[in-house]
């Protein structure tokens, strides 16, 4: 059981290039959802989806695009990427009370 | 809106003392769950221990235990017996009963145990 996988482990992006980070859980989750983790400020909501087919925006959504095909899969793209994108990312799925979090992904935006 | 604090950004104990560790939150409903997130160098999350606010009594989870103050919103928590593998950031975070899907955090304090 791999729980909530995320990919890739490391990223360096130029300014203005794209990319998905891609998010997968095992655990027939129906709630996903994607934070953001900066120095100082705790871990913000950037997208979160309460089941296939069915997305919406957190707090700092700006930026961020995301879909839910299937239940096990909520991947987050950078449309465009800027400097102020530069953060450790973490994806999370949950069913009932408790958020399992994947092991995040610390990307670089240069 | 709902906040949650942290107003110790660094705590240090000695290995097999206690430590508390405070969190304070802010929120008009009255159903809710607290949590508290260890998050070692690896950068992983791990659930340490949750509250449900309907439930009176304290949470506790082996060395780990919290002193939930509903009506001053408060929820601590105590980690007694430290061992050097405690040493993390800890954060605590508050979410909504029901569907939604947002934890809030606070802005989390670092614990650092001495040999």
């Amino acid at each position: 059981n791999a729980g909530v996988t995320q990919t890739p482990k490391f990223q360096v992006l130029k300014t203005g290039q794209s990319m998905t980070l891609q998010c997968a859980q095992d655990m027939n989750h129906e709630y996903m959802s994607w934070y953001r983790q900066d120095p100082g400020m705790g871990l913000r909501l950037i997208h979160y989806s309460v089941g296939a087919g069915i997305t919406d925006q957190g707090e700092v959504p700006n930026g961020y695009n995301v879909s839910r095909s299937t239940t096990e899969d909520f991947p987050l793209r950078l449309l465009s990427a800027a400097p102020s994108q530069t953060s450790v990312y973490f994806c999370a799925s949950r069913r009932q009370t408790e958020a399992f979090f994947g092991q995040g992904t610390r990307l670089t935006v240069v | 809106a709902q906040t949650v604090t942290q107003s110790q950004p660094e705590m240090s104990v000695q290995e097999a003392e206690t430590v508390t560790l405070s969190c304070t939150y802010d929120t008009s409903e009255s159903d809710y769950y607290l949590f508290w997130y260890k998050q070692p160098p690896s950068r992983q999350m791990i659930l340490v221990i949750r509250q449900e606010a309907y439930k009176q009594q304290n949470a506790t989870e082996n060395r780990f235990s919290v002193n939930f103050q509903k009506a001053a919103k408060s929820f601590s928590l105590k980690i007694s017996d430290s061992q050097l593998g405690d040493a993390a950031m800890y954060f605590c975070a508050y979410r909504a009963g029901g569907a939604t899907n947002k934890l809030i955090f606070g802005t989390g304090t670092l614990l650092a145990v001495q040999p």
